[in-house]
């Protein structure tokens, strides 16, 4: 059964930090891997997608790595804004027509002003 | 373009009632899905379908019904509701082929069983 780890569960750092979020699946049998981003009483909104055969995505300031042989993914985010606070999620898609995501439990970044 | 929406944004049931919660997309999905999100327990999949006529059970798919009405609309229906049912529901869609990856989400239900 695919499981998805993120770690830390919560972060907090200074305005104008680089700041890197963690992701680990334990299969590494995947179709892709997606970041989301979800504010407090909100909907998650879609960040980046990396398909199982890419290594990054990059949007912005933000720019996801993937290496599935080793079962993990990235999320950098670099000069942080207060405006990036919110929890971050990471999912993976299993293989199959179906394509159902399995999500890690967050991590939520509070940038300071 | 609206996207993912979701009725209603808010419910308060009691135990035993029942309740539908509608879902529709207009980006010409293939495939829906509904989640719970649970404090803890992070987003896990109900009820999912990957195309018009067919429905699958997720990971946490007992105590709920699905039904696929047509390529936009999915509706989740709680026949008895119970208190282990509080949660947060989000509709998402995605298409498999063709068209911007990833899955869209809808701006969620919040419900309450008392």
């Amino acid at each position: 059964k695919q499981e998805v780890t993120q770690i830390p569960a919560a972060l907090s750092v200074p305005e104008g930090e680089n700041l890197v979020l963690n992701c680990s699946f334990t299969d590494s049998a995947i179709y892709n891997l997606q970041w989301f981003r979800q504010d407090p009483g909100k909907g998650l909104t879609s960040l980046l997608l990396i398909q199982s055969s890419q290594r990054e995505q990059t949007s912005g300031r933000l720019n996801a790595s993937l290496d599935k042989s080793s079962g993990r993914s990235t999320l950098y985010i670099a000069a942080s804004q207060p405006g990036d606070s919110a929890t971050y999620l990471c999912a993976v898609s299993t293989q199959g027509g179906s394509e159902k995501l399995v999500f890690g439990k967050g991590t939520k970044l509070t940038v300071n002003p | 373009n609206a996207g993912v929406t979701q009725t209603p944004k808010f419910q308060v049931l009691k135990t035993g009632q029942s309740m539908t919660l509608q879902c529709a997309q207009d980006m010409n999905h293939n495939s829906m899905y509904w989640y719970r999100q649970d404090p803890g327990m992070g987003l896990r999949l109900i009820y999912y379908s990957a195309s018009e006529g067919t429905t699958d059970k997720g990971e946490v798919p007992n105590g709920y019904n699905v039904s696929r009405l047509n390529k936009r609309e999915f509706s989740l229906r709680l026949e008895s509701a119970a208190p282990s049912q509080t949660s947060v529901y989000f509709c998402a869609s995605r298409v498999i082929i063709g068209g911007p990856p990833g899955e869209f989400f809808g701006p969620g239900t919040r419900l309450t069983v008392l």
